[in-house]
């Protein structure tokens, strides 16, 4: 069975830092694309940042880079994402997300972790 | 960045009602369109993948359409369980984006 379990997330002071981690099961982790992707109370979905197979190549939303940093141990099956300089704006339900892609058809998401909450206020 | 727009933000239906939501692109994006489910407190759940795929274990009674810039998902007959929020996201490119959301409410 795949899994996603996140963790890490927690109350934070403005400015600080947190560390969260996604441990994968079920499936060959370093032949995945992952994600994180966050919800912000009452609000939508927003991909916060991505990591290839190897993690060669990365992405992030603007209103994260230069602030969070994602990595991937394929050794160890899992992904992380550290967070720095975190901002009330962070405050959120992150999730970390397997995308599939197979021949014919186009990349989805098609695991998701349960998510943490992270919580920015002083 | 690819922008998703979906219609409307949210619709009250009742049960056995159909239901379509659309979701439009701001450029041409091929068939690569999924939809999600949420439900408060879970994560979300994939339905539709390459605009009209319907993932495994997904009833039926979902079912999406469209290309190019305009898409659509279907619930033909809207049972209980359905009642949540609905999410179109583009894979053509990253970053990857949704669209707001749709809440499908009790009417």
């Amino acid at each position: 069975e795949v899994q996603l379990v996140e963790s890490g997330g927690g109350l934070v002071q403005p400015g600080g830092s947190l560390r969260l981690s996604c441990a994968a099961s079920g499936f060959t982790f370093g032949n995945y694309w992952i994600y994180w992707v966050r919800q912000a109370p009452g609000k939508g979905l927003v991909c916060v940042s991505h990591i290839n197979w190897d993690g060669s190549a990365t992405t992030y939303a603007d209103s994260v880079r230069g602030r969070f940093t994602i990595s991937r141990d394929n050794a160890k099956n899992t992904l992380y994402l550290q967070m720095n300089s975190l901002r009330v704006e962070d405050t959120a339900v992150y999730y970390c997300a397997r995308e599939m892609s197979s021949a014919g058809s186009g990349p989805r998401m098609d695991s998701w972790g349960q998510g943490t909450l992270v919580t920015v206020s002083s | 960045d690819i922008q998703m727009t979906q219609s409307p933000s949210s619709l009250s239906v009742s049960v056995e009602d159909r239901v379509t939501i659309t979701c439009r692109a701001s450029q041409s994006i091929g068939r690569n369109l999924n939809w999600y489910q949420e439900k408060p407190g879970k994560a979300p759940k994939l339905l539709i993948f390459a605009a009209s795929s319907l993932q495994s274990g997904v009833p039926s009674r979902f079912s999406g359409g469209g290309s190019g810039t305009d898409f659509t998902l279907t619930i033909s007959s809207l049972q209980p369980e359905d009642f949540a929020t609905y999410y179109c996201q583009q894979s053509y490119s990253t970053p990857r984006t949704f669209g707001q959301g749709t809440k499908v409410e009790i009417k």
